[in-house]
């Protein structure tokens, strides 16, 4: 079945320390890609999406992502956490013409002062 | 923000009853989605609307049903509601015409127990 896969449920880091999370997805189709983050209390909203071209994407806050095609995986990467990182990191996948957003089950984040 | 407000926000209800949420968009977005979210699962898609009166299944539809007769409101019904749909339910639109092109920006949500 086609699925988005997050490898880590709860990660846990201090400030100042660097950040992979992995996403793999299984379509076989072209695809879109996103990370969308969820902080305590509030709604998702988009860090950073892959549509086509370089496959290392720029998001907000010092986030980035790279798409790796023969992988099938879209890793977040930050270079030095902070604590109002501090959350819930989704990774989702589109396919291309088609109106179905499939997410992954979600990695929690916590980073200590 | 994409001017989307959810009704009710909180609602505890029994076994049997029937609810129904409410999203409403203020910007005439085509393209409206319901997600619930349950922990270890993420976000899962009941249904989604591409126009007035058009709408499609997603991957958890099963006990959901949902209208759509004016651009602005998509509606989320569980005719009969069950323990197992005590969830958290997001509302989503699409701005740049479709899941496939764009992002999603999300409601507020509506936390749902069933007792």
């Amino acid at each position: 079945a086609q699925s988005v896969s997050q490898h880590n449920h709860h990660v846990i880091l201090s400030e100042a320390a660097s950040l992979e999370l992995g996403c793999n997805y299984s379509y076989g189709g072209t695809v879109n890609l996103f990370w969308y983050v969820q902080y305590p209390g509030q709604h998702l909203q988009l860090l950073l999406k892959y549509f086509s071209g370089d496959p290392l994407v720029k998001g907000i806050k010092g986030f980035e992502a790279e798409f790796i095609k023969s992988k099938f995986s879209f890793n977040l990467r930050k270079p030095s956490v902070q604590w109002s990182d501090t959350a819930e990191y989704f990774c989702a996948v589109n396919l291309f013409n088609n109106n179905d957003m499939r997410f992954g089950a979600g990695t929690r984040l916590t980073v200590k002062p | 923000d994409a001017g989307i407000t959810q009704s009710p926000r909180h609602k505890v209800t029994e076994t049997g009853t029937p609810v129904t949420l409410r999203c409403h968009q203020t910007e005439n977005h085509r393209y409206m989605y319901w997600y619930r979210q349950d922990p270890g699962h993420g976000l899962r898609l009941i249904h989604y609307s591409y126009g007035v009166k058009d709408t499609d299944k997603g991957e958890v539809s099963d006990g959901y049903s949902v209208s759509r007769s004016k651009t602005e409101d998509f509606l989320l019904t569980l005719e009969s509601a069950t323990s197992s749909q005590t969830s958290v339910y997001f509302c989503a639109i699409s701005i740049a015409g479709g899941v496939r092109t764009g992002e999603l920006f999300f409601g507020e949500g509506s936390r749902l127990t069933v007792l």
